[in-house]
């Protein structure tokens, strides 16, 4: 059965970069992209970007050019997501999903279970 | 960015009602709009793609119509497990968006 697995909780302070990881199994990772898609507190669902498992192109949202890298390893079927000089305004819930289709962010069969990333000094 | 708008932004109902979501987008996105449930805690789940197909493994009491900007989610007959936020989704251009969700609360 297709998993995504993302790592564990993290705390930052602003200003800092983290990493979150996104591995996946039960399906062929080269077959897929995946999107980032995170969810402040209380709030609701954003798209942050996409990645092809097959050959690492991106596609980022606007608002987080040249704060945030999305990679993958295809030898572990790992996705990465990295987001730098972060706010407190970046404290949310971060989901790995899968692109249901071949095309960057269409809808997202498969979710991770969430990664919470803090941003407090 | 194409807005999504739904209503209610939240909604009490009693088991085994019929109950409806509205999703208006900010313009026409065809039948690309997907329909998530997310209970409290965890990740969304897919329920209904491309307007109207329902996601395998989905009950069939919930169905979803519409095209253009007007979407409709209904929830045939609805059970204590359907207490949950429900969002609606665009992929017709980049970035896809989300609507704000809609709260379904157990009258």
């Amino acid at each position: 059965q297709v998993q995504l697995v993302q790592s564990g909780p993290e705390v930052k302070k602003p200003g800092a970069s983290v990493k979150v990881s996104c591995k996946a199994s039960g399906y062929t990772f080269t077959s897929y992209g995946i999107s980032w898609v995170r969810q402040a507190p209380g709030q609701g669902l954003e798209w942050m970007g996409w990645i092809s498992a097959y050959n690492g192109n991106t596609n980022y949202v606007q608002k987080l050019q040249g704060r945030v890298t999305m990679t993958t390893d295809t030898s572990t079927s790992t996705a990465y997501m990295e987001l730098r000089s972060l706010r407190s305004d970046d404290t949310a819930v971060y989901y790995c999903v899968r692109d249901a289709r071949a095309v960057a962010g269409t809808f997202f069969d498969y979710w991770g279970q969430g990664t919470l990333v803090t941003v407090s000094s | 960015d194409i807005q999504m708008t739904q209503s209610p932004s939240s909604l009490s109902a009693s088991v085994g009602d019929r109950v409806t979501i509205t999703c208006q987008a900010s313009q026409d996105i065809s039948n690309y709009l997907t329909w998530y449930q997310q209970k409290p805690g965890k990740a969304p789940k897919l329920l209904i793609y491309d307007a109207s197909n329902l996601e395998t493994g989905v009950p069939s009491r919930f169905s979803g119509s519409g095209s253009g900007t007007d979407f409709t989610f209904t929830i045939s007959s609805l059970q204590p497990e359907d207490i949950a936020t429900y969002y609606c989704q665009q992929y017709d251009n980049l970035p896809p968006t989300f609507g704000q969700g809609t709260r379904l609360e157990i009258k």
